[in-house]
């Protein structure tokens, strides 16, 4: 089975644009959800998605957003960058009949805002 | 608060020697608790998971609730042991540590 892919690998933005981050699970899960690393903060959860419902949202601002498709493909956007939205992110999915099954993580998107 | 925390960020031991992580949460609740290891150049994987009492490469978990603590254990390091371990805590959301960096030298 493939794994969890994530689409781009690397971006550089300036501040004040938006961003559009891609996941794809592995098939036949159908949670995704989305995570910010950061070497002071560590890993923080943003959202999960299961079956093209956000089923919890961690503690960011509205700027950031998601959504999933009928194909538990997932994306996320950020609007208005700002210098600390520089980030690893990370993509995970699992079955998903259960929140807190196992997690198969993607290789993440390193994002660089200038 | 949700938190979990890891208080070593850097961990080495020698080839053979036992092993300790620690980890200790605050969480409101009964959370399901994990450790997830990501080794050099590969992705974030799951390690083991509390509720599955299980051994995975030699390593062991116990859940202590009286002192909120998910220390991670293994009686002898190998080499292929080192990488960088997070613990994480589950409730409605998953809360991950900051993450120990464990290197086995030879």
């Amino acid at each position: 089975k493939a794994g969890v892919t994530q689409t781009p690998r690397y971006l550089i933005k300036t501040r004040g644009q938006q961003v559009t981050l891609s996941c794809s699970p592995i098939s036949g899960h159908r949670s995704v959800s989305w995570y910010q690393q950061t070497p002071g903060q560590g890993l923080q959860f943003l959202f999960e998605y299961f079956s093209e419902t956000q089923r919890n949202k961690g503690n960011f601002p509205g700027r950031f957003s998601g959504r999933q498709f009928s194909n538990s493909r997932s994306e996320m956007n950020v609007s208005t960058l700002e210098l600390g939205d520089s980030a690893l992110y990370l993509c995970a999915s699992s079955l998903g009949g259960r929140a807190a099954d196992t997690q198969y993580f993607g290789p993440g998107t390193r994002l660089t805002v200038l | 608060a949700q938190r979990v925390t890891q208080p070593e960020k850097l961990l080495s031991v020698f080839k053979g020697a036992p092993v300790e992580l620690k980890c200790n949460y605050s969480y409101s609740g009964s959370p399901e608790l994990f450790w997830y290891v990501q080794y050099s150049r590969q992705r974030l994987q799951l390690l083991l998971r509390h509720i599955s009492r299980e051994s995975i490469k030699g390593f062991t978990a116990d859940l202590n609730k009286g002192e909120t603590s998910f220390h991670l254990k293994k009686p002898f390091a190998q080499e292929e042991d080192s990488a960088m371990y997070y613990c994480a805590a589950y409730g409605n959301q998953f809360y991950f540590g900051t993450g120990t960096s464990l290197t086995v030298i030879p």
